[in-house]
């Protein structure tokens, strides 16, 4: 167990409508990344928070939007959702940005 | 721009010969380099980083990495290949500072009895 904790483990629903996806950090990891992890694109990173502040910004399609509260959780809003949304949506943490980053069980998404 | 190449799709080893997966980089500056694990159906598990120091780094359940900067590799390797090793193995490359965390497209690898 990596200490990072995400919500819903799996989500089915239909095209157009929107999802939260919401990631408990490690106790102490100040930063949150984002992921998204699909057959024929890999491992995509999204976005990066640190301490509420978004810190690097990846290939995030702008349907997409994240936060990190001032609690540290931090959750990932997917709107008009499309089949191509379709993927494992992971969560990691860190201390700090340049220590390792501890991953999440992931986040399965079924866009039906 | 960073980028991380992991040039094999899979590997095939038998039981106990040597692991070893390749990983090539491009980063502007001194990176910070990691390795990953996944199994099926599991979130990444961290296996080791290269931060500074000492080019071998060794992690966990016996693999290590050799940091070259030369040839700009972070070649994952273990002495002798379990079965239990078969899994998804990632390369994941940082800039110093506030780079975004990029991986590699991930090597399986399958280890035969």
């Amino acid at each position: 167990d990596s200490g990072v904790t995400q919500t819903p483990k799996h989500l089915i629903t239909a095209t157009g409508q929107r999802v939260t996806l919401r990631c408990s950090p490690r106790s102490g990891d100040l930063s949150v990344y984002w992921y998204q992890q699909s057959l024929d694109q890999g491992l995509q990173f999204l976005i990066q928070y640190y301490n509420g502040e978004e810190r690097a910004k990846g290939n995030i399609l702008e349907r997409f939007s994240a936060q990190q509260f001032p609690d540290l959780h931090s959750e990932l809003n997917l709107s008009s959702l499309e089949l191509g949304d379709s993927a494992l949506y992971f969560c990691a943490s860190s201390v700090l940005q340049n220590t390792e980053a501890f991953f999440g069980q992931g986040t399965r998404l079924t866009v039906v | 721009a960073q980028s991380v190449a992991q040039p094999e799709d899979q590997v095939n080893v038998a039981e106990g010969n040597p692991l070893t997966v390749k990983c090539t980089y491009s980063v502007s500056g001194n990176p910070y380099l990691f390795w990953y694990v996944q199994y099926p159906n599991r979130g990444l598990q961290f296996l080791l980083k290269y931060i500074t120091g000492d080019n071998l780094v060794k992690g966990s359940y016996g693999f290590e990495a050799e940091f070259n900067k030369s040839q700009t590799s972070f070649h994952l390797k273990k002495p002798s290949a379990l079965v239990s090793d078969s899994a998804l193995y990632f390369c994941a490359v940082r800039e110093r500072g506030w780079g975004k965390l990029q991986f590699g497209a991930g090597t399986q690898v399958v280890v035969t009895p």
